[in-house]
């Protein structure tokens, strides 16, 4: 039982690149989120997905998109990567939505944007 | 916008002792969620305290609510050197969708 993964877990990127972060969980949950922390920040989220097939925005949603083709795995993209998008980006799991219930965290992954 | 806020930013103790962190938000919740990271790490989930309830524990955890307050607190006694972590309160703020943490607590428990 893995509970949530991340990958990868760094990454450097130039301005003006792309790339796409992958979590994935074997809980079962139909809940899963990322997230963003930067230093002094505390979390915040970017996306979130009630189900498959389905996402939302949340308080940081712009200049990423998000996918949910299967229940187990949520990916999150950069289509033009900005150096204001340098952070620790963090997934996250739940059996019910959003505050009702613990949210399981991966390990994350640190993004650099040059 | 920040929901939770935490109390100190930062927390220097010797291993034995007892640390007390702080958590105040403004507006009314149904339940709150204390969290821990250790550095490098992901969040680890500590305790989920309802808003009808007034104390929670968890072996060496216990935590506090006071919703007439809007505060919360999370006492760690007999502190470890394991227990250095950030410790972050969040509050779903009426919200059934969105969890919002605060910016943490750096709690650093010296040998």
């Amino acid at each position: 039982n893995a509970g949530v993964t991340q990958t990868p877990k760094f990454r450097v990127l130039k301005t003006g690149q792309s790339m796409t972060l992958l979590c994935a969980q074997d809980m079962n949950h139909e809940y899963m989120y990322w997230y963003r922390q930067d230093p002094g920040m505390g979390l915040r989220l970017i996306h979130y997905s009630v189900g498959e097939g389905t996402t939302a925005k949340g308080e940081v949603p712009d200049g990423y998109n998000v996918s949910r083709l299967k229940k187990q795995n949520f990916l999150l993209g950069l289509e033009s990567a900005a150096p204001s998008q340098t952070s620790v980006y963090f997934c996250a799991s739940s059996y019910l939505l959003g505050a009702q219930d613990t949210q399981y965290f991966g390990p994350g992954t640190r993004l650099t944007v040059l | 916008s920040q929901q939770g806020e935490e109390d100190p930013q930062a927390l220097s103790i010797q291993e034995g002792e007892n640390a007390t962190m702080n958590c105040s938000y403004k507006t009314s919740i149904n339940n709150l969620q204390w969290y821990r990271q250790n550095s490098g790490r992901g969040l680890v989930h500590l305790i989920l305290i309802r808003s009808n309830e007034r104390e929670k524990h968890s072996g060496r955890l216990r935590v506090t609510l006071d919703t007439s307050k809007k505060s919360s607190s999370l006492l760690i006694t007999a502190s470890r050197a394991a227990d250095t972590a950030s410790y972050f309160c969040a509050t779903d703020g009426g919200s059934n969708y969105k969890l919002t943490f605060g910016k943490g607590t750096l709690l650093t428990v010296n040998p």
